[in-house]
């Protein structure tokens, strides 16, 4: 398996909701990250797992609340969204901290409105 | 600070042209850059990595360390080209952040 699972594809949120991304990879990779891609524009990057530890939180906001269960899954937990939070979100994944750390591989994304 | 440059947000060019999408990077050290590409409706995914200097796809990217560009050429276009390509620039002690250019997106003309 090469690809980076991501659910679900879209999501409609009011503010006031609390709802949940999640990202899966089976490559045995130890690097994950969600990046926030707004139309046209490059990623973002949010946050990064190495080994299952946080590794960078790029100042974002508390109401994006990043998990990582295991080295193989990776949550993203959302409450209390602006409608400005709106966007694309993606899922990646990457060996690890030794080797190759620019060859990201991605998932389809997360579709995210928030009203 | 590390930046990736991609001067020109649109590109537009006749099918069976040559392709070159610029790409200039800012890092003093020894980068690593790399080309991704997000075609519609699909993921963005990796297309070079300057170490492999590998084609893929009919593309190849040279790292002019002189110049430092490393600009993203194809001798004839075909209309599934047209995408956004995204420059992208990793370093040593880079920490898994990678500095990406503003994109550019590539439109082919049959």
């Amino acid at each position: 398996d090469t690809e980076v699972t991501q659910t679900p594809k879209h999501l409609v949120m009011g503010m006031t909701n609390k709802k949940s991304l999640k990202c899966e990879q089976h490559m045995g990779h130890r690097a994950m990250y969600w990046y926030k891609q707004k139309a046209k524009k490059p990623p973002e990057l949010m946050f990064v797992y190495s080994y299952e530890k946080l590794s960078i939180n790029e100042s974002v906001p508390s109401r994006f609340s990043p998990e990582c269960p295991n080295s193989s899954l990776l949550n993203l937990h959302l409450h209390a969204l602006q409608p400005e939070d709106s966007a694309l979100y993606l899922c990646a994944s990457s060996q690890g901290r030794t080797s190759n750390t620019g060859e990201l591989f991605f998932g389809e994304g997360s579709r995210l409105t928030v009203l | 600070a590390q930046r990736v440059t991609q001067p020109e947000k649109l590109l537009s060019v006749f099918k069976g042209a040559p392709v070159e999408l610029k790409c200039n990077y800012s890092y003093s050290g020894s980068p690593e850059l790399f080309w991704y590409v997000q075609y519609s409706r699909q993921r963005l995914q990796l297309l070079l990595r300057h170490i492999s200097r590998e084609s893929i796809k009919g593309f190849t990217a040279d790292l002019n360390k002189g110049e430092t560009s490393f600009h993203l050429k194809k001798p004839f276009a075909q209309e599934e080209d047209s995408a956004m390509y995204y420059c992208a620039l990793s370093f040593m002690d880079s920490n898994y952040q990678l500095i990406w250019g503003a994109g550019t997106k590539l439109i082919i003309k049959p």
